[in-house]
């Protein structure tokens, strides 16, 4: 039963131009949220997160906003550019250490 | 600065034969994660150890699979026998607690049981 939904396998965004990441959760409890990218053949590397205490967080060209009602966040990337291009993965917990992740979304920027 | 090491990356076998991934986590980190990643049920936890004890298991699909922690700088994950159904990307990942802090994560062993 899958908690944490990312319902676009894929996106393509011309470079420059902003690159929206979507990502629904199911369980009210969760109160933490990550984002991890993925490059074929590596391991997920952290990128931000955000407490259900704040509704945005801001880190150079990444934002991630939380609407706690919708039990619905998003990543904002401006500009994209091509080295973007990953798997992106939504993570959330309750404050514990297990993680429930999306099953991702594969960004692609082109020139 | 060492990342998360796992070893094999790439792993080949026959079905019925014992399998031992092995992971060494981020110095000084107490919080390790082994997680399977499959097609259908994306990326799961199987096991969570912090310092060096197994805290929850209930991730971990059957009997056929084990794993230790002997040290704070050493972990495996054992599957005997291993199955098919048992293909997939193994990550081990380690954080400094237990708690809401990212999780750092190797780059996988790649497990193809035939």
């Amino acid at each position: 039963d899958q908690q944490v939904k990312q319902n676009s396998p894929s996106l393509s965004v011309q470079e420059g131009r902003i690159s929206i990441l979507n990502c629904d959760y199911t369980n009210s409890m969760f109160d933490y949220f990550l984002w991890y990218k993925k490059y074929p053949a590596e391991g997920p590397t952290f990128l931000i997160s955000i407490s259900s205490i704040k509704d945005k967080n801001e880190d150079g060209r990444f934002t991630v906003f939380l609407n706690k009602s919708a039990k619905h966040l998003s990543l904002h990337i401006v500009p994209s550019q091509p080295g973007d291009s990953a798997v992106y993965f939504c993570a959330a917990t309750d404050s514990g250490y297990a993680l429930n992740f999306g099953k991702g979304t594969s960004l692609l920027v082109t020139p | 600065d060492a990342g998360v090491i796992q070893s094999p990356r790439h792993e080949v076998t026959e079905m019925g034969q014992e399998v031992t991934l092995r992971c060494k986590p981020i110095s000084g980190h107490n919080s390790l994660f082994w997680y399977r990643q499959t097609m259908m049920r994306g990326l799961e936890l199987l096991i969570y150890f912090n310092n060096n004890v197994p805290i929850d298991d209930s991730g971990m699909p059957e009997d056929r699979f084990s794993a230790k922690m002997p040290n704070a700088s050493f972990s495996t994950l054992k599957i005997q026998p291993s199955e098919p159904r048992d293909s997939a990307v193994y990550f081990c990942a380690s954080s400094l607690t237990g708690g809401v802090q990212p999780q750092h994560f190797g780059d996988g062993t790649r497990l193809s049981i035939l």
